[in-house]
């Protein structure tokens, strides 16, 4: 258990549904990250947050996704209008990236 | 575009035998690589951290070397273990990158044969 908590653990929609999803990072960590992972490649870099304030988003990063955290604490990941190549691990991770959550994964159906 | 790669996608090693693990990553200004485990359904969990002012860093049971020279980032793995199976990434990081994203490589797996 690093410390990161991600919920849910998986999450089945169909397409054309939202989804959110939660990741508590340790508490201390001003960084949280956001990642996707496709089976057999390695994270892709999604978004982060220093503090509340949302720095920097991938490409990868359409209109249909949106990332929030308000506090600076917990941070949510949405996904609007979901479509099957949106399936995939979402991952969340504390500080640089010492620290990852075990990850939320998404299958559309 | 840049790119940080692993030479193997499968390693398949003998029990009690020693594991090595190469990547190659492309970006010159990277000054900070970190080693993950992932076993299946799991987040990656970190193992080892190198920076560029080193060339080699030892944790328990594993070795990381760097060769800057040829961008090439290795992981050793002494005495492997059936508990060692897993997906191990390499994953890079530059100062320049003041945002601290990382980059991974595709991954190799290992199987250990008891």
């Amino acid at each position: 258990d690093t410390g990161v908590s991600q919920n849910p653990r998986h999450k089945i929609t169909k397409r054309g549904q939202n989804v959110t999803f939660r990741c508590d990072p340790i508490s201390e960590h001003n960084r949280l990250y956001w990642y996707r992972q496709t089976l057999g490649q390695g994270p892709e870099f999604l978004t982060y947050f220093q503090n509340e304030a949302q720095l920097e988003k991938s490409r990868l990063l359409s209109d249909r996704f949106s990332a929030e955290r308000p506090k600076g604490s917990f941070s949510t990941l949405e996904i609007q209008r979901t479509e099957q190549g949106d399936s995939a691990m979402y991952l969340c991770a504390s500080s640089l990236g010492k620290f990852f959550g075990p990850g939320t994964r998404l299958t559309v159906l | 575009g840049e790119s940080v790669g692993l030479h193997l996608p499968t390693l398949s090693v003998q029990e009690g035998d020693n594991s090595i693990i190469n990547c190659a990553y492309s970006n010159s200004a990277s000054d900070y690589f970190i080693w993950y485990k992932q076993e299946s359904g799991k987040g990656p969990q970190f193992i080892i951290d190198i920076r560029s002012n080193m060339d080699k860093r030892q944790g328990q049971r594993v070795t990381v070397l760097l060769n800057k020279t040829v961008k090439h980032l290795s992981l050793q793995i002494a005495a492997t273990q059936p508990g060692d199976s897993a997906v191990y990434f390499c994953a890079e990081n530059s100062f320049y990158n003041q945002g601290g994203k990382l980059i991974f490589g595709q991954g190799t797996e290992l199987s250990v044969k008891p």
